[in-house]
Order: structure tokens, then sequence, then C-alpha cells
């Protein structure tokens, strides 16, 4: 079974612009989370999404939105980037609904860059 | 602000001796605890879990241990291999049971399995 993908792997785009990220689940899995890994505040996590719908939020600004698709496959949108938005994006899925006791599995990542 | 620590950055240990991994979290409400595995170039693999009604949970080679009363998490690795090498990151679930996910990421330690 093929893992959690995500596309681009590498990204570079400039301050002001907009990005926006893929993320394909390990088929079957219905829940898509997404995380920004940074050096200086390690991983945190930007949303989770079950059934084309946001169930849980992290502490980021509006500039950070997401969507999921009736097939489960998510897509982060980062728009006016800043410099402090260079990070790997991580996203993970897993089976059950967004509960907390199920394992999540995550992808290798988007690492983008801001310049 | 509360959040989940590691007590070193670095470790390095001798390969086939144990590795010891420690965490402090400061909710007493997080219900559940995470291990993840991060390799280079990869995003985080779990490991292993624990719900805060257990003390000790084992698995193959990994043994995890929650100390409630001194919020403390800690990971074993027995016979530890070159493979091991990685950053390990614990994760505590503020949410309550049956809630949504909410994962909050302790900043990681470098385990480095020297020769």
């Amino acid at each position: 079974k093929a893992g959690v993908t995500q596309t681009p792997r590498y990204l570079i785009k400039t301050r002001g612009q907009q990005v926006t990220l893929s993320c394909s689940p390990i088929s079957g899995h219905r829940s898509v989370s997404w995380y920004q890994q940074t050096p200086g505040q390690g991983l945190q996590f930007l949303f989770e999404y079950f059934s084309e719908t946001q169930r849980n939020k992290g502490n980021f600004p509006g500039r950070f939105s997401g969507r999921q698709f009736s097939n489960s496959r998510s897509e982060m949108n980062v728009s006016t980037l800043e410099l402090g938005d260079s990070a790997l994006y991580l996203c993970a899925s897993s089976l059950q609904p967004g509960t907390p006791y199920t394992e999540q599995y995550f992808g290798p990542g988007t690492r983008l860059t801001v310049t | 602000g509360e959040s989940v620590g590691l007590h070193l950055p670095t470790l390095s240990v001798q390969e086939g001796d144990n590795s010891i991994i420690n965490c402090a979290y400061s909710n007493s409400a997080s219900d559940y605890f995470i291990w993840y595995k991060q390799e280079s170039g990869k995003g985080p693999q779990f490991i292993i879990d624990i719900r805060s009604n257990m003390d000790k949970r084992q698995g193959q080679r990994v043994t995890v241990l929650l100390n409630k009363t001194v919020k403390h998490l800690s990971l074993q690795i027995a016979a530890t291999q070159p493979g091991d090498s990685a950053v390990y990151f614990c994760a505590e679930n503020k949410g309550s049971s049956g809630s949504a996910r909410q994962l909050t990421f302790g900043s990681g330690t470098q385990l480095t399995v020297l020769p």
C-alpha cells in the first residue's frame, strides 16, 4: 500500500506570493492533518480535516488555510508569504476520524523556502 | 506557557547499548503520549504510544515509561543499532478522550549511535 504522498517536495517562493501544497493520504484513510516544522518552533499542528470538514485548527494566522476533497486528498494554502513561513510542511493521514488514539502516518513533507 | 520539552537535545550511545530519551510535559490533563522517530529527509514515524491510564508499554526493542506524578515520559531503546540514529520526538495530546486530536510536540532529541 502506498504511503502518504506530498507534492511538490521542494518549493521556492518570494515574499508576498501564495503557495498551495498537496497531500494524498494512504488509500482508505479519511483524516488528514497538516503540520509545520521549523528548527525554532519544532513541529506545530496546523489543522485537521475529515470528510471535507475542518475538525481542528492550530494557532496559526488566517493566511494559512486548507481544504479536503471528496477523495480525501487535501491541500493547504499559504497566502502573502513571509520569510518566517519557510519550513517543512508535513501531512499525516489516519484511518479513523480525528480521534487522539489513532495512528497517524506522515508523508515526507514539502520543503518551502521563502526568499 | 505549557509545552512538551526534552531534557537533552543530543544523545550519543555505543552500538549495542541501551538508550534512554527523556521528555517532560506540563499539562496534567494530557491523556495520550506518542513517541516519533524522524530520519533525515523523512517525515516522523510512529514508534510507540501510551495512554495516561498506563505506566509502561513495551514494543519491539522499545519501552515507554510514563510517570504522571512528575509529568515525565521516557523512551528506552534496547540494544541500540545504527539504524536507530534519528531525531526522536515526544508528543502529548491535550484533548479529552474522544475529542479531536490536539498534539503538541517536543523539540526533539538527536540520537547518534556510535560504532
